[in-house]
């Protein structure tokens, strides 16, 4: 069982149209990090949340911390063919070492032009 | 370039050898951490280093794997014996807080 589960696992949609990702716990994070990674290399860091009810704008990408700090969400915009790639959530839940990142499974967004 | 760099990139090897990899880490931060990341999952801790200390391994990390910070500054990852299950990347990341940010990767293919 995965602490960290986001969904959907894959994602196909055209250019142009919108889609939201999620990612849910049953455990309190004191952060949550998006990161995004294409095939190859290392996950960049998109954004950090770290107060519940937080939301976060980045260019077309939206970025929700749930009030309760259990669940996050992202959502883009008008997708585009450079969206494409593995989108990962992370943190590390109240009560373990800070440090220690857990990682979702990931959505692999596919974007069609 | 003052991000995060990892050598070599790739690596083939047949089971049984050694490898070694190396991590750089952002020149400012004190924390280092090594992770592996199999094809369609996220990347999964192996072990983290405070400045030369290494405060936290993963059960994941068997006697076969040693990871070494001497300086505080670079790391190391060493895999003895290697075996076809540790066919993966190997993620190096560092930060000053909470935010980690991530190298390139080491490939390994264990043949």
């Amino acid at each position: 069982t995965q602490l960290l589960e986001q969904s959907p696992q894959f994602l196909s949609i055209q250019e142009g149209e919108n889609l939201t990702v999620y990612c849910n716990s049953s455990s309190v994070f004191s952060s949550l990090q998006w990161y995004r990674q294409e095939p190859g290399e290392g996950p960049v860091l998109l954004v950090t949340v770290v107060t519940g009810g937080e939301v976060k704008k980045l260019k077309r990408l939206t970025f929700q911390f749930g009030d309760a700090r259990k669940d996050s969400s992202l959502h883009i915009t008008a997708a585009q063919p450079g969206d494409t790639g593995l989108y990962l959530c992370a943190g590390a839940p109240f009560g373990t070492s800070y440090g220690k990142l857990t990682f979702g499974q990931g959505t692999i967004l596919t974007v069609h032009p | 370039d003052t991000g995060v760099s990892q050598d070599p990139r790739h690596k083939i090897t047949k089971r049984g050898q050694n490898v070694t990899f190396r991590c750089d880490p952002i020149s400012e931060h004190n924390r280092l951490y090594w992770y592996r990341q199999t094809l369609g999952q996220g990347p999964e801790f192996l072990t983290y280093f405070q400045n030369e200390a290494q405060l936290e391994k993963s059960r994941l990390l068997s006697d076969r794997f040693s990871a070494e910070r001497p300086k505080g500054s670079f790391s190391t990852l060493e895999i003895q014996r290697t075996e076809q299950g540790d066919s993966a990347m190997y993620l190096c990341a560092s930060s000053t807080k909470n935010e980690q940010f991530f190298g390139p990767g080491t490939r390994l293919t264990v043949l």
